[in-house]
C-alpha cells in the first residue's frame, strides 16, 4: 500500500521558534491534508492543499503542496504554547481514501 | 451534538472477548470511517460506508473485525475474540461525502485495552 513518511517524529523547541515538518509518498496524491490531535482527542483539520504547487496560509500555519505531488510541508512561525500536540499529514488519492503519516509530537518549552 | 461523538470513550476488556464501539457521525453526514491509531502512531484506515452503497471493508485487519451502519446514521465496529495487539485508539470520521473535497470530522476515540 501508499507510504507516507513523515519527519521529524518529534520536536521539542523554544516558544516562539519556527517549526517546519514534511511528508514524502511514494505515489501521487490529488489533495493534502494536515491535521493536528491534542491529547484525548481527534485529529482537526488545521490546513487542506488541493493544487500542486498551492501555498496555503492559517494564522501562523503555512503549508505546501509540492510540485511533484509527492510531498508536502508544514510551517509554524513563532510558536506558542498551545502548538503542542501532534501533527498528522494525510493524502488523499483517486479513490479517494486518506492516508496518514505517522505524526510529528511537537513539544514546546515556554 | 454538533460533532462526532464515540462511545465508550474508554474500554477495558480481557483477552477473548468481544466488544463493540459505537459512533455517532454528525447529522447528515453520508460517508462514515473508522481508524484504529495504535500508541505513537499514525492512523490506519480500517472501513467507509457511503451512503447505502456497500461498505469497503479493505482495511479490516481480520475477519474478528467487522462494522455495520444502519442508514446514514450510527455505526457499530465489533472485535471479536480480542487480542493484546487490539489495543488502540478507534477513530471515527464523518464527512459529507466522498467527494474530493469533503473534509472529515473526527470523534474523541475509543480507547480500547485488551488485558
Amino acid at each position: 500500500g501508499q507510504q507516507l513518511n513523515q519527519s521529524p517524529q518529534s520536536m521539542f523547541i523554544q516558544e516562539g521558534e519556527d517549526v517546519s515538518m514534511n511528508c514524502t509518498s511514494s505515489s501521487i496524491f490529488n489533495t493534502w491534508l494536515w491535521y493536528k490531535q491534542e491529547p484525548g482527542e481527534g485529529p482537526v483539520l488545521l490546513i487542506a492543499l488541493y493544487k500542486a504547487g498551492e501555498l496555503t496560509s492559517n494564522g501562523r500555519l503555512t503549508a505546501q503542496f509540492g510540485i511533484t505531488r509527492k510531498d508536502s510541508f508544514l510551517n509554524i512561525s513563532a510558536s506558542i504554547p498551545s502548538d503542542v500536540g501532534i501533527y498528522f499529514c494525510a493524502g488523499r488519492d483517486a479513490g479517494n481514501m486518506l492516508t496518514f503519516g505517522g505524526g510529528t509530537r511537537l513539544m514546546v518549552k515556554p | 451534538g454538533a460533532g462526532v461523538s464515540q462511545s465508550p470513550s474508554n474500554k477495558v476488556t480481557e483477552k477473548g472477548k468481544d466488544v463493540e464501539l459505537r459512533c455517532d457521525p454528525i447529522s447528515g453526514h453520508t460517508a462514515l470511517y473508522w481508524y484504529r491509531q495504535r500508541l505513537g502512531q499514525g492512523l490506519e484506515f480500517l472501513i467507509y460506508f457511503q451512503g447505502n452503497s456497500a461498505p469497503d471493508k479493505s482495511g479490516l485487519p481480520s475477519d474478528r473485525f467487522s462494522a455495520e451502519r444502519t442508514g446514514e446514521s450510527v455505526s457499530t465496529l465489533t472485535i471479536q475474540r480480542t487480542q493484546q495487539e487490539d489495543s488502540a485508539v478507534y477513530l471515527c470520521a464523518s464527512s459529507l461525502g466522498l467527494a474530493g473535497a469533503q473534509t472529515q470530522y473526527f470523534g474523541p476515540g475509543t480507547r480500547l485495552l485488551v488485558l
